[in-house]
């Protein structure tokens, strides 16, 4: 069965670092890209960033650039999202998810079921 | 940035009607030499994580059932769901994958009137 399973739930002080995690399973790791997708309380969906597994080619939406890191683990079928300084507005659930393969990838077709995050002083 | 822009916010069906759901890319995301468009539909309930309905615009995922339908093409595309049931109560979202940025719309609340 394929699986995304993120980390636990975590509570922080604005500036302290974080590293969250998308620990993947039940298919070939490398020939997928995954993305790390936002959600803010009561909000919708936001697109942070994506990293392929082949070559780990990463790239970041415009308002996460420099403000977040994305990296895997090749050696345990794993990507991550870091913080090196949190803010209060990085409060929200984030959500790792798998592109579609194949020839043409497509779609977010498995979903990590969700690391909350809260940040406050 | 591909600008995605879904209307309704939101609406209110009774059971058994017809709920449509549109959403406009900002440029095309047909790409013309594969006639596919780059977009994708999620459905989320509270508290879960969002599900793949459609990609390629109108390719159902397996196990969706046939009541959802999506449709269109270059930038306007739809959700279509034909007889609305107490479960389809979510939010819905589109998204391109044209552009290496995704980009989702704002999401759409369908609630049973």
């Amino acid at each position: 069965e394929v699986q995304l399973v993120q980390s636990g739930a975590e509570v922080k002080k604005p500036g302290e670092s974080l590293k969250i995690s998308c620990k993947t399973s039940g298919y070939t790791f490398t020939n997928y890209w995954i993305g790390w997708v936002r959600q803010m309380p009561g909000k919708g969906l936001e697109f942070m960033g994506v990293i392929y597994l082949r070559d780990s080619d990463t790239r970041y939406s415009p308002s996460s650039q420099g403000q977040v890191t994305i990296s895997a683990d090749k050696s345990i079928s794993t990507v991550y999202l870091q913080w090196s300084s949190l803010k209060a507005s990085d409060t929200a659930i984030y959500y790792c998810a798998r592109r579609q393969g194949g020839n043409y990838p497509g779609g977010l077709d498995v979903w990590g079921q969700g690391t909350t995050v809260t940040v406050s002083s | 940035d591909i600008v995605m822009t879904q209307s309704p916010d939101s609406l209110a069906v009774s059971p058994g009607e017809r709920a449509t759901i549109n959403c406009k890319s900002s440029q095309s995301i047909l790409y013309n030499s594969e006639n596919r468009n780059y977009l994708a539909w999620y459905q989320q309930k509270p508290g879960q994580p969002p599900k793949l309905l459609f990609y390629w615009a109108s390719t159902r995922e397996s196990g969706v059932p046939d009541r959802f339908s999506g449709s269109g093409s270059g930038t306007d595309f739809t959700l279509t769901i034909s007889s609305l049931q107490a479960e389809d109560v979510a939010v819905y979202y589109c998204q391109q994958y044209y552009d290496i940025l995704w980009t989702f719309g704002q999401g759409t609340r369908v609630e049973i009137k």
